[in-house]
């Protein structure tokens, strides 16, 4: 069992959905959760983290974290075209000093 | 912000021959860097931890004769794909942990090579 499985997609929404994605972990252990965006051809760049369960805000893009049932989620409000890459979470073990990812959800908003 | 420049970003090869992929943190002095392997359509495999001054750790499955690297300075770090094969074609992603203002938490990555060989 992978320590991160995230929903493989690939996910295509018109443009304006609110977009859904998400992961589960299986380490208690970890303590940060990332987001990161990847257009295709590049690498990978962070889109935020938390540390803590609740959500984080940032524009158009919310994360959620629930550690009680290990769950990450990262919402999209009033998806645009722009948006459409894969999507990775990730997680971080400080005492590890490890980051894991999931496999990456693909992400099409249609204009 | 934090900006880690990868060089170069496509190569391609003739079977046999080495190719040398560099990875700079451009602003920042990065003493671990990490370098994954992407196949099309799936997630990052990292493939080695490498740590300035000192030989880098490899993932299990890794060859390190195969897949050099060399962390000479806090801020360069390179892969050296020796004897290169078709089947080493792939995109390769280098990472750097931290950054100004940034935790252990978070990596910046490069834009990533493309290595075609043929």
């Amino acid at each position: 069992q992978k320590e991160v499985e995230q929903d493989p997609g690939p996910l295509s929404v018109p443009e304006g959905a609110i977009v859904s994605l998400n992961c589960t972990y299986s380490n208690s252990a970890f303590q940060y959760f990332m987001w990161y965006r990847q257009y295709s051809r590049k690498g990978p760049e962070l889109l935020m983290y938390t540390y803590s369960s609740g959500n984080k805000e940032d524009g158009r893009f919310t994360a959620q974290v629930d550690k009680s049932s290990k769950y990450i989620s990262l919402f999209i409000r009033d998806s645009q075209p722009s948006d459409s890459a894969t999507y990775l979470c990730a997680t971080y073990n400080t005492n590890a000093g490890k980051s894991t990812f999931g496999d990456g959800t693909t992400l099409t908003v249609k204009p | 912000g934090a900006v880690v420049s990868q060089h170069p970003s496509r190569v391609i090869c003739k079977s046999g021959t080495s190719v040398k992929i560099e990875c700079r943190s451009l602003d920042f002095q990065a003493t671990t860097m990490f370098w994954y392997r992407q196949f099309p359509k799936q997630s990052l495999m990292l493939m080695a931890t490498s740590n300035e001054g000192s030989k880098a750790t490899y993932e299990q499955g890794v060859e390190k004769d195969k897949f050099l690297i060399n962390h000479a300075s806090l801020t360069l770090s390179t892969l050296t794909v020796t004897s290169a094969h078709p089947e080493d074609s792939s995109f390769y992603i280098c990472s750097a942990r931290g950054g100004p203002g940034s935790g252990a938490n978070v990596l910046t990555f490069g834009a990533g090579s493309r290595l075609t060989v043929l």
